[in-house]
């Protein structure tokens, strides 16, 4: 039973380079999460889908940050042009809505921007 | 300003003593509440949850006590087992009738079980 998968696994880049995330959700989960942890700011929300639509993205941190989810298995993460601030491991989780709500988490992205 | 609080960054216990991680929410419109667990390299997974309706949720060796008029949530795990070392993160949601399902999360604490 695969989990929410995401890739790449690391990512290293020189600033100002594009980075594109990837996430697969859970088969059947209909909401999806990107979140962001940084050592200062703990696990932060970036932006969340509800049947591939974009609900709530006021936790993008700027116009460099978009997101997409062109389909129900798939998700994308951008950051346009990347800057060193932008390190840190970014996860993606999906889930169904139901009463437990629980979210699934993939194994995330550790994002390095030199 | 931090809507889920977790003031203790870490925590070493004995094996096979209780461990008791502590947990602090600001908005009275949260009526959910989670635990997730997470190991180094890997993503959170979830461990318990508890419906504002509720004061105690229990699941094997964790239980959850909640506790609104101080708007404080508790997770107990005993026996304490050095698989438990971990990071673990408290996380609240507004669910109602929207049922969005977001959730924010607590700053985590460190719990090292020591053989």
């Amino acid at each position: 039973d695969a989990g929410v998968i995401q890739s790449p696994r690391h990512e290293v880049t020189e600033m100002g380079q594009e980075v594109t995330l990837r996430c697969k959700p859970i088969s059947g989960h209909n909401s999806l999460f990107w979140y962001r942890q940084t050592m200062m700011r703990g696990l932060e929300l970036l932006i969340y889908f509800n049947n591939n639509v974009p609900i709530d993205d006021s936790g993008m941190p700027e116009d460099r940050f978009s997101a997409k989810m062109p389909n129900a298995s798939f998700s994308t993460l951008k950051i346009q042009p990347s800057e060193p601030r932008d390190s840190a491991v970014y996860f993606c989780a999906s889930s169904t809505t139901s009463s437990s709500g629980s979210q699934h988490f993939g194994d995330g992205t550790r994002l390095s921007i030199l | 300003d931090q809507q889920v609080k977790q003031n203790s960054p870490s925590l070493s216990v004995q094996e096979g003593r209780i461990s008791i991680l502590n947990c602090d929410y600001t908005n009275s419109m949260f009526d959910y509440f989670l635990w997730y667990k997470k190991y180094p390299a890997e993503g959170p997974t979830f461990l318990i949850s508890i419906s504002s309706i509720k004061d105690k949720n229990e699941d094997g060796r964790f239980t959850v006590f909640l506790n609104k008029s101080a708007k404080h949530l508790s997770l107990h795990i005993v026996p304490s087992q050095p698989g438990d070392s971990a990071v673990y993160f408290c996380a609240a949601s507004v669910r109602g009738s929207g049922n969005t399902g977001k959730l924010i999360f607590g700053q985590g604490t460190t719990l090292q079980v020591k053989p």
